[in-house]
């Protein structure tokens, strides 16, 4: 079964906070990752990919811990327009074309 | 640059319509995916295509769904007949492969379908 899960949240943090979503995912053989960021009645946009050594992008840091399936992102000195659905993302085929979502994570930063 | 195109933005359908979504993916990109999102179950994957040749479409939910791509600037998303279940927004994105680092899909803005 193809499942990529994540705590809805939502998750309310004020400003400059520092916050962490983590995801887990069913497919051992899943070999791309991602971070997409949907705001409110608009398209999935994506943030960042993960991969294996982990990787930086600012002030979002994203890690990838493949014997537990489990991925995470850390957005540090939260920003009101960080304030978004996070979508954990997946590949499920071998080409690495089909992704899968996970349901995503609600931050709400506040002032 | 245009993104990926999507009509109609919005539609709102008596049940038992047929329902078509439509949607232009960005030039040079092989792959096409339909995606439906709903708030009980996220976002789903229903179909994809590469060079216009349905992959697969283990995600479409019944017989009553189907999909198209007659040419590579072109798809389709029928609904026939349409259900107040199908109520979604329904999502085309579209990507090109990149070696062995996976693919970026670019999303369509997406077709809110209301069947009442």
């Amino acid at each position: 079964r193809k499942e990529v899960e994540q705590d809805p949240g939502p998750f309310n943090v004020p400003e400059g906070a520092t916050v962490a979503f983590n995801c887990t995912y069913s497919n051992s053989a899943s070999q791309s990752f991602f971070w997409y960021r949907q705001d409110c009645r608009k398209e999935p946009k994506l943030l960042m990919s993960v991969y294996s050594s982990g990787n930086e992008d600012g002030r979002f840091t994203a890690q990838l811990n493949r014997a537990s399936q489990y991925i995470s992102l850390l957005i540090r000195d939260s920003k009101l327009s960080d304030s978004a659905t996070y979508l954990c993302v997946v590949n499920w085929d071998q080409a690495g074309t089909a992704l899968i979502f996970g349901k995503g994570t609600t931050l709400s930063v506040s002032s | 640059d245009a993104g990926v195109i999507q009509s109609p933005r919005h539609e709102v359908t008596e049940m038992g319509q047929e329902v078509t979504l439509r949607c232009k993916p960005i030039s040079g990109h092989d792959y096409l995916f339909w995606y439906r999102q709903t708030m009980m179950r996220g976002l789903e994957l229903l179909i994809y295509f590469n060079n216009n040749v349905p992959i697969d479409d283990s995600g479409m939910p019944e017989d009553r769904f189907s999909a198209k791509m007659p040419n590579a600037s072109f798809s389709t998303l029928k609904i026939q007949p349409s259900e107040p279940r199908d109520s979604a927004v329904y999502f085309c994105a579209s990507s090109f492969l990149i070696g062995n680092s996976g693919n970026t899909i670019y999303f369509g803005e997406g077709s809110w379908l209301t069947v009442v």
